[in-house]
């Protein structure tokens, strides 16, 4: 079946402007988790969605980044007014249900670059 | 807090050497622990999890991964490496909290 898919792959974009990641689960995974990448900080954990709601969004850098979820399925990660330490992979990730054994299945994440 | 280390951000082997990937925990409670893949460009894929079921865990692969409480380790391993185990590795700590907490990776390099 299908995967874990996140759009777009790559985004560039000035600093100051604002992007949006989308993530798409796995059909019927009520689980959904945003990760970051970047060289400097290794993976990171951002939000972590049940449903439509975020019980933990401990993980947020700052207050210019938010995420949203609907329909429980697509995910949306907003970052206001970017900054060059924006720059990083973002993955998404789904499960079935909401538990510390669960597996975590993985997208391909979206590079962003920010000049 | 619950973490994980992975000893060695780099490791090679020869085509066919014994591979060892090192991560240790802390945890004041029993752990979930994961074992993940990343090749290049791609997202994580799950290599083998220890959920207290057995403490040897056989994951995709060939590999496999041994907790050992004493220790707090659960390194992994493959007895024989190929060209496409190329690839970048982390372990990752679940303490019942729906996120997972990685380690800082280990790129295992292959040559023939």
């Amino acid at each position: 079946g299908a995967g874990v898919s996140q759009s777009p792959s790559n985004k560039v974009t000035e600093k100051g402007k604002d992007v949006e990641l989308r993530c798409d689960p796995i059909s019927g995974h009520t689980a959904l988790y945003w990760y970051r990448q970047s060289l400097g900080q290794g993976l990171e954990f951002l939000i972590y969605f049940q449903g439509n709601s975020a019980p933990d969004k401990s993980g947020l850098p700052s207050d210019r980044f938010s995420a949203e979820r609907t329909g429980g399925s697509v995910s949306t990660l907003t970052i206001q007014r970017t900054q060059q330490e924006d720059s990083a992979v973002y993955l998404c990730a789904s499960s079935p249900i909401e538990g510390a054994a669960d597996t975590q299945y993985f997208g391909p994440g979206t590079r962003l670059t920010v000049l | 807090a619950q973490s994980v280390t992975q000893l060695g951000s780099h490791v090679s082997v020869s085509e066919g050497a014994l591979v060892l990937l090192r991560c240790n925990y802390s945890s004041s409670v029993p752990p979930y622990l994961f074992w993940y893949v990343q090749y290049p460009n791609q997202g994580l894929q799950l290599l083998l999890k220890y959920t207290s079921a057995a403490t040897l865990v056989k994951g995709i692969n060939g590999f496999e991964a041994e907790f050992k409480k004493s220790e707090t380790s659960f390194h992994l391993t493959k007895p024989s490496a190929h060209m496409s185990d190329a690839a970048e590795y982390f372990c990752a700590v679940s303490l019942g909290f729906q996120k997972l907490v990685f380690g800082t990776g280990t790129r295992l390099l292959v040559s023939p």
